[in-house]
């Protein structure tokens, strides 16, 4: 079993704050890191998959970064709207990339 | 193209009955994997499937709790003698091999 961490655990903006969270993971077996949004009474929907050391994504306001030589990834959604509180999940996918290990995420409550 | 379903969504069990959670994975994709989010943790990993076959079931409870994923027909999480501890959201997801997991609505289990 690997020990993914996220921080912080929960998180309180103001609407058009700029914010970031971190996912911490084991930097050995590492295949791929995959960030998930989780809203409330759905289901984990993902937005990012990150496989290289220095890789960076964006989508929208959301973007995330990754160092496996450390071991970290961060997510920073710029401008927060009310519509992004949810829970953010990241996943280390090991080995052949099959098995995916879970933080408990990050739960970002936008305030208007 | 249909996403991940998993029937029921809800299921109210007595203590000392069976639980069958089905779950149905995206068309094209031969991966399966039962993940469990007790309330007020994050989601576990459970047991991850390709058809007809158990990769790894390391994160299964040794009692009670058996995977299958057939040659036809939707992959199904089975809970016998169900306890109240079992009361949980169980989520599946589906992916091709290698690649982002897809996430089913999931089934809440409620055991009274």
């Amino acid at each position: 079993i690997l020990n993914v961490e996220q921080s912080p655990q929960s998180l309180h903006v103001q609407e058009g704050d700029s914010t970031n969270f971190t996912c911490s993971f084991p930097s050995s077996n590492f295949y791929a890191l995959h960030w998930y949004r989780w809203e409330t009474a759905k289901s984990p929907e993902a937005l990012f998959v990150m496989t290289l050391n220095g890789d960076e994504k964006k989508k929208g306001r959301i973007s995330a970064t990754l160092n496996t030589k450390e071991g970290y990834s961060y997510l920073y959604i710029k401008g927060s709207q009310p519509e992004d509180s949810a829970t953010y999940l990241c996943a280390l996918a090991s080995n052949t990339g099959n098995q995916f290990y879970f933080g408990t995420g990050t739960s970002l409550t936008v305030i208007p | 193209n249909a996403g991940v379903m998993q029937n029921p969504r809800h299921l109210v069990r007595r203590r000392g009955q069976e639980a069958r959670l089905r779950c149905s994975p995206m068309k094209g994709h031969s991966h399966v994997y039962w993940y469990r989010q007790l309330p007020e943790e994050g989601l576990k990993f459970m047991v991850y499937l390709q058809k007809e076959n158990i990769i790894d079931e390391s994160g299964m409870p040794k009692e009670r709790f058996s995977a299958e994923f057939p040659k036809e027909g939707p992959s199904i999480l089975r809970i016998q003698q169900v306890v109240r501890g079992d009361s949980a959201a169980y989520f599946c997801a589906s992916s091709g091999p290698g690649e982002t997991q897809y996430f089913g609505p999931g089934t809440r289990l409620l055991v009274l």
